[in-house]
């Protein structure tokens, strides 16, 4: 039973353009949702989130938005950069300790 | 300041052997956990631990052991090999929400 779903494997974005990723979940209950970025050989590293009380959260390039009545979230990457390139893993949790991962996206930005 | 480290980097095991993966962290944190990342299946907990001396189950512990003696290490056991343990294992440590994550380590069992 998959709680969070990625439902798109792969995503390719002109550099400079928007990079929209997305993610849907199931379960009401999550309050914390974040995003992780993973580059080939090394682990996931944070990038940015939210709490459950706000819809949107803004960092630099980086903005994710989060729609609760829809259960869905997504990262903006304006503008998008070939250094993008990654999977990106969107993540919810009850508390720190059960966090579920989607399958995650893998982002192509091209020069 | 290392961060998260695992060791080791790539094991190969036969059906039924045993083994520890390692995994310190020098950032103080709380809590320590272990996943698993299979093709298409995104990250899965196996167990965590809120503090030194306890640990706990998560989504996927079935065949699996942990132990935290030490507040900086989280070790993770394999008593009986499975081929469908053959996975890419990370460890991660928390002060709270953010996770902070290891570079991994690749485990096949044939």
């Amino acid at each position: 039973d998959q709680q969070v779903k990625q439902n798109s494997p792969s995503l390719s974005v002109q550099e400079g353009r928007i990079s929209i990723l997305n993610c849907d979940y199931t379960n009401s209950m999550f309050d914390y949702f974040l995003w992780y970025k993973k580059y080939p050989a090394e682990g996931p590293t944070f990038l940015i989130s939210i709490s459950s009380i706000k819809d949107k959260n803004e960092d630099g390039r980086f903005t994710v938005f989060l729609n609760k009545s829809a259960k869905h979230l997504s990262l903006h990457i304006v503008p998008s950069q070939p250094g993008d390139s990654a999977v990106y893993f969107c993540a919810a949790t009850l508390d720190n300790n059960d966090m579920r991962f989607g399958a995650g996206t893998r982002l192509t930005v091209k020069p | 300041n290392a961060g998260v480290t695992q060791t080791p980097k790539f094991r190969v095991l036969k059906t039924g052997q045993s083994m520890t993966l390692l995994c310190a962290q020098d950032m103080n944190h709380e809590y320590m956990y272990w996943y698993r990342q299979d093709p298409g299946m995104g990250l899965r907990l196996i167990h965590y631990s809120v503090g030194e001396g306890t640990t706990a189950k998560g989504e996927v512990p079935d065949g699996y052991n942990v132990s935290r003696l030490k507040k900086q290490n989280f070790l993770l056991g394999l008593e009986s090999a499975a081929p469908s343990q053959t996975s890419v294992y990370f460890c991660a440590s928390s002060p709270w929400e953010e996770q902070f994550f290891g570079p991994g380590t690749r485990l096949t069992v044939l």
